[in-house]
């Protein structure tokens, strides 16, 4: 079945430093959707990916949707303590409308 | 002020009772979720509603329980079949499945 595989599970970084994460599939994705999660609450959508090739930014954020249409990356620069949390991405299923989500990524920033 | 609520933020039940999750959007979305999240892990679909009156199970539904009466509303009941049911919920909305979904704050739920 469809599984995305999130890396690294987690990064311990000092403020100011640039953060790079990323999801692999073994299926292809028509779709590709990155989340950021705080703790205890809900995931907030960071940016929609809906083409190959496609780079996307969000302030310090950027992402890429990769040309096989079996990746993605996310880019976070010059990291501040806020942008602590779970960082996931996501995709749709083949059929059944139904997301699925990486295992994510955990970002501590150091002041 | 549109968006998706969940209440109550924090819940605490007795081993044994079962217990409704409220979710509530104002979007105008036609489907609706509700995830499962552990402590260091991923979101698990539990249920989802892509149009009123109409459900499917995700994959891990067993001892869950929901009810789509309404487009606005989706509630989760947590049955005491449910083995482990001490989590964080998660209740999600798009307009049409599988676009981008949207995310309530969440409801840790406690069992004891």
């Amino acid at each position: 079945g469809q599984q995305l595989n999130q890396s690294p599970q987690s990064m311990f970084i000092q403020e100011g430093e640039d953060v790079s994460m990323n999801c692999t599939s073994s299926s292809i994705f028509n779709t590709w959707l990155w989340y950021k999660q705080d703790p205890g609450e809900g995931p907030v959508l960071l940016i929609a990916l809906y083409k190959a090739g496609e780079l996307t930014s969000n302030g310090r954020l950027t992402a890429q949707f990769g040309i096989t249409r079996k990746d993605s990356f996310l880019n976070i620069s010059a990291s501040i303590p806020s942008d602590v949390g779970i960082y996931f991405c996501a995709g749709p299923y083949n059929q059944g409308g139904k997301l699925i989500f990486g295992q994510g990524t955990e970002l501590s920033v150091k002041p | 002020d549109g968006g998706i609520t969940q209440s109550p933020k924090y819940l605490f039940r007795k081993e044994g009772q079962n217990v409704t999750l409220s979710c509530e959007q104002n979007l105008n979305h036609d489907a609706m979720y509700w995830y499962r999240q552990d402590p260091g892990q991923g979101l698990r679909l539990i249920y989802y509603s892509q149009i009123v009156n109409d459900f499917q199970k995700g994959d891990i539904a067993e001892g869950y329980s929901v009810s789509r009466e309404k487009k606005e509303s989706f509630p989760l009941t947590v049955t005491s079949a449910q083995k482990n049911p001490t989590a964080f919920y998660l209740c999600a909305s798009s307009i049409t499945p599988p676009d981008t979904q949207y995310f309530g704050p969440g409801t840790r739920l406690t069992v004891l």
